[in-house]
């Protein structure tokens, strides 16, 4: 079964990119990655998912490495708003496992 | 659409009472699970199903029940209330989890805050 490894937090400074580390070395070549991000305690929300290529969509980018043992999350341009917890997440079987995710704080 | 509902939103229970959080979609989604998150942790998978009639457990099941009589609803029930069972507890729903991708996207509802004294 697949697990993820994030790091606990990152700073990033108002309107630069911000990039976030997951690595899913156990990772099956059929299971896809996704990236939740849960903004104070609200609900997670769903941000963008990737089997072998890189994703772009409104939000965000996903950039997967060819060996797919791990990925990088992309905000472009980060705002105060973005500042949340960002989970990187492998399906087993049935049941998306969440870790503790990393905390990305966006500073002014 | 509605998404994901979860009642109440706020909840103070005693040890031992028992009650029911309920959990709701309008996407006609198969699966769908029960999460808790306690504080500075990740969620954590208590139950799921994937579709009408069929649940299995998660990572944390004991001292929760669920069932699933329709495809819209899952409720629930915590059977004798205890402290460590405080927490914020999350209904989620997608169409799948078969790993087809999109299909596999969970939609999250606000959550229910737990309090047991």
């Amino acid at each position: 079964d697949a697990k993820t490894t994030q790091p606990p937090s990152m700073d990033c400074a108002e309107g630069r990119a911000a990039n976030l580390p997951c690595n899913h070395s156990t990772i099956s070549g059929n299971e896809y990655v996704y990236w939740y991000r849960q903004i104070h305690s609200q609900g997670p929300q769903y941000i963008i998912h990737g089997l072998k290529n890189n994703e772009t969509n409104e939000m965000a980018s996903l950039i997967i490495t060819e060996d797919r043992k791990s990925s990088t999350l992309i905000l472009p341009h980060a705002t105060l708003r973005d500042t949340a917890v960002y989970y990187c997440i492998v399906r087993v079987r049935e049941k998306l496992v969440f870790g503790k995710g990393t905390k990305l704080t966006v500073n002014p | 659409n509605a998404g994901v509902t979860q009642t109440p939103k706020f909840q103070v229970l005693k040890t031992g009472q028992s009650m029911t959080l309920q959990c709701a979609q309008d996407m006609n989604h198969e699966y769908m699970s029960w999460y808790r998150q306690d504080p500075g942790m990740g969620l954590r998978l208590i139950h799921y199903s994937v579709g009408a009639g069929i649940t299995d457990q998660g990572e944390v099941p004991n001292g929760y029940n669920v069932s699933r009589s329709t495809t819209e609803d899952f409720p629930l029930r915590l059977l004798s209330a205890a402290p460590s069972q405080t927490s914020v507890y999350f209904c989620a729903s997608s169409y799948s989890l078969g790993g087809r991708g999109s299909a596999d996207t969970q939609y999250f509802g606000p959550g229910t805050r737990l309090t047991v004294l």
